[in-house]
């Protein structure tokens, strides 16, 4: 039981390469996410989809796509990376529901991050 | 808007001494409150959760968390703190699942012998 993958673990790019980072889930959950994490600014929420067939922008959506390809895989694509995006880049996944019915929130789980260099 | 502030950048305890790390907030409503810590090179693991109940959360690895809302604070406490326990701290408010989670920037602990 892996949890959350993502690939690839580290990648280097040139300014308007494009690519896309891979994120899957063994655990079933409704809710994936992806973070980018810098240095002195915490982790900063890009889109998330709240169910399969569903995506929304975070605060930081600018130079990035995402697709919920099925429940288990969630990518985020970059067309054309520059370096600002230069980040370690994190998927995460949470459980909806609760025993009792409502939407209570959960954990969320991280995965390993990828680290993207853009030169 | 909504935001969580953790006022201190870096805090260095010693070894079995208390620790006691600062998160305030502001959010609309009655948010759930959490507590995450990274170790170097790792993603984040959940220390502890907050939404209703008791307002002393107890956690793993022998953390706590107390909430004030009159003071709109969530801070994160150990009693005596381990070596183990440098690392990354992270606090984050939300509204129900599926809607987004907001994270401060975090506090690195380092623990001095």
């Amino acid at each position: 039981n892996a949890g959350v993958t993502q690939t690839p673990k580290f990648q280097v790019l040139k300014t308007g390469q494009s690519m896309t980072l891979q994120c899957a889930q063994d655990m079933n959950h409704n809710s994936m996410y992806w973070y980018r994490q810098d240095p002195g600014m915490g982790l900063r929420l890009i889109y998330y989809s709240a169910s399969e067939g569903t995506t929304d922008k975070g605060e930081v959506p600018n130079g990035y796509n995402v697709s919920r390809l099925n429940k288990r895989e969630f990518s985020l694509r970059l067309e054309s990376a520059a370096p600002s995006q230069t980040s370690v880049y994190f998927c995460a996944i949470e459980k909806q529901g609760s025993a009792m019915g409502f939407a209570e929130r959960n954990e969320q789980f991280f995965g390993p991050g990828t680290r993207l260099t853009v030169l | 808007a909504q935001s969580v502030t953790q006022p201190d950048i870096h805090i260095t305890v010693s070894e079995g001494a208390s620790l006691e790390l600062r998160c305030n907030y502001s959010y609309g409503a009655t948010p759930y409150l959490f507590w995450y810590v990274q170790s170097p090179g790792q993603g984040l693991q959940l220390l502890l959760k907050y939404f209703s109940g008791d307002t002393l959360v107890q956690g793993i690895k022998g953390f706590e968390a107390e909430f004030k809302r009159s003071q709109s604070s969530f801070n994160l406490r150990k009693p005596s703190v381990h070596w183990s326990d440098a690392a990354e701290y992270f606090c984050a408010v939300g509204a129900v699942a599926g809607t987004a989670l907001i994270f401060g920037k975090g506090t690195t602990l380092s623990v001095s012998s």
